[in-house]
């Protein structure tokens, strides 16, 4: 079957501009993650939405970033007033599990949306 | 706070050598730990992964990794690497009832014909 999918792959903007990166997870996985790599580093979880349940945005960076999840189905990153740091790859991921078992179902994830911030 | 080491950020291998990379974690509480791998153009996929039990745990490709609680450990191993296992490969770690998975920077292996 199809596994998540992100868009674009690639995107290219200047500084100051808002951006918005889109994650459609794998039908029917209730848990949806979104990371961060920047080149050299390690993945950095920014947030986590599970069903209906407020989402944990301790790993979001700064008020710049925001994210949005329809239901159980795609999520939505926004990026406003874009910064160099802010260039990375944004990793989207999904399972199957709960909060419960998150830890005992793998994350499934997306090829990743490439952001340069010129 | 949980945290992962991963000291190799390269790895050259020939082909049919063995191969080890290293991860180590910090964590204040009883954790789980994964293996993912991201090979050429795909996206990251899990390896294997230890919860609990034997602290031996294997994956179908040949690869094993063992749990090692005394020295924080979770190394990965395989006695014959072959060129399809050139990826990067990244260790995790999480703890029950934290979902959270945090992840080393990983490590890129790249076997030598």
């Amino acid at each position: 079957g199809a596994g998540v999918s992100q868009s674009p792959s690639n995107k290219v903007t200047e500084k100051g501009k808002d951006v918005e990166l889109r994650c459609d997870p794998i039908s029917g996985h209730t848990a949806l993650y979104w990371y961060r790599q920047r080149l050299g580093q390690g993945l950095e979880f920014l947030i986590y939405f599970q069903g209906n349940s407020a989402p944990d945005k301790s790993g979001l960076p700064s008020d710049r970033f925001s994210a949005e999840r329809t239901g159980e189905s795609v999520s939505t990153l926004t990026i406003q007033r874009t910064q160099q740091e802010d260039s990375a790859v944004y990793l989207c991921a999904s399972s199957p599990a709960g909060r419960e078992g998150a830890y005992n179902s793998p994350l499934h994830f997306g090829n990743g949306t490439r952001l340069t911030v010129t | 706070a949980q945290s992962v080491t991963q000291l190799d950020s390269q790895v050259p291998v020939f082909e049919e050598a063995p191969v080890e990379l290293r991860c180590n974690y910090s964590s204040s509480v009883s954790v789980y730990l994964f293996w993912y791998v991201q090979y050429p153009n795909q996206g990251l996929q899990l390896l294997l992964k230890y919860l609990s039990g034997s602290t031996l745990v294997e994956s179908i490709n040949g690869f094993e990794a063992e749990f090692n609680k005394s020295q924080t450990s979770f190394h990965l191993r395989k006695p014959s690497v072959h060129i399809s296992d050139t990826a990067e490969y990244f260790c995790a770690v999480s703890n029950f009832g934290n979902e959270k998975l945090t992840f080393g920077t990983g490590t890129r292996l790249t076997i030598i014909p």
